[in-house]
């Protein structure tokens, strides 16, 4: 399995401001993706974070809202633009396709609880 | 996209019961997957499963998934408080991108 740190673990933002999530995988992954959450929710797919491409956002997120970076297979970041209030959510970062592992499994950050005033 | 439906929702039952949480989709997946998640945390993967017809037991966690691999299910036995969690179920598409739907998700609390 592997096992994804995220930083900050929560962080309390005033409006208009911008916050970057940090997202540190300890092995390397083929894909890594960021979620939204809201407490006792589902998750939902904000986008796929590509190495050395744009990312692949889902419907209802753009790139000036969430920009993303992917530097290497191990590392990601997530910032969350100009925000209000209604941003205010659980961020989780995960990876796929570990070196020797199934494609398939999933694992997960701990999350980043963002609270915007 | 393929949709899963989980159900139920909510659940709430005494230490010792058993019950089960289903997953439900009118799309075939390549694997599905089960995750546990407790509050200020992110998911943890439970199990994969793959193959139609699949078994596989945790301890006193027993996951099923369907023949036609449209479904599956969670089954836990003399459930214990420290069941109590967001249970989700997450269906990964055929072909090589493999995308990742997840349902709704379940919260169970076992009450002591």
């Amino acid at each position: 399995s592997a096992v994804i740190s995220q930083k900050p673990s929560r962080d309390i933002c005033q409006r208009g401001t911008s916050l970057t999530i940090q997202c540190q995988v300890d092995s390397q992954v083929t894909m890594m993706f960021w979620y939204r959450q809201q407490p006792g929710q589902s998750l939902t797919l904000i986008a796929t974070a590509n190495q050395g491409s744009e990312a692949t956002y889902e419907s209802g997120f753009v790139i000036d809202k969430f920009p993303i970076s992917r530097p290497n297979l191990t590392f990601s970041t997530l910032t969350v633009s100009n925000m209000s209030p209604e941003d205010s959510s659980i961020y989780l970062c995960s990876a796929r396709g570990l070196a020797g592992g199934p494609s398939y499994e999933q694992y997960f950050g701990p999350g980043t609880r963002l609270t915007v005033t | 996209t393929q949709l899963l439906e989980q159900s139920p929702q909510f659940l709430s039952i005494q230490e010792g019961e058993n019950l089960t949480v289903y997953c439900n989709s009118s799309s075939v997946f390549s694997s599905l997957q089960w995750y546990r998640q407790e509050p200020g945390e992110g998911p943890v993967l439970l199990v994969t499963v793959v193959t139609g017809g699949e078994v596989k037991k945790l301890k006193r966690l027993t996951f099923q998934f369907g023949d036609a691999r449209k479904d599956s299910s969670l089954h836990i036995t003399a459930a214990q408080p420290g069941d109590t969690g967001l249970y989700l179920c997450a269906g990964a598409e055929r072909g090589g991108y493999q995308k990742v739907t997840f349902g709704i998700g379940t919260k169970l609390q076992v009450i002591p």
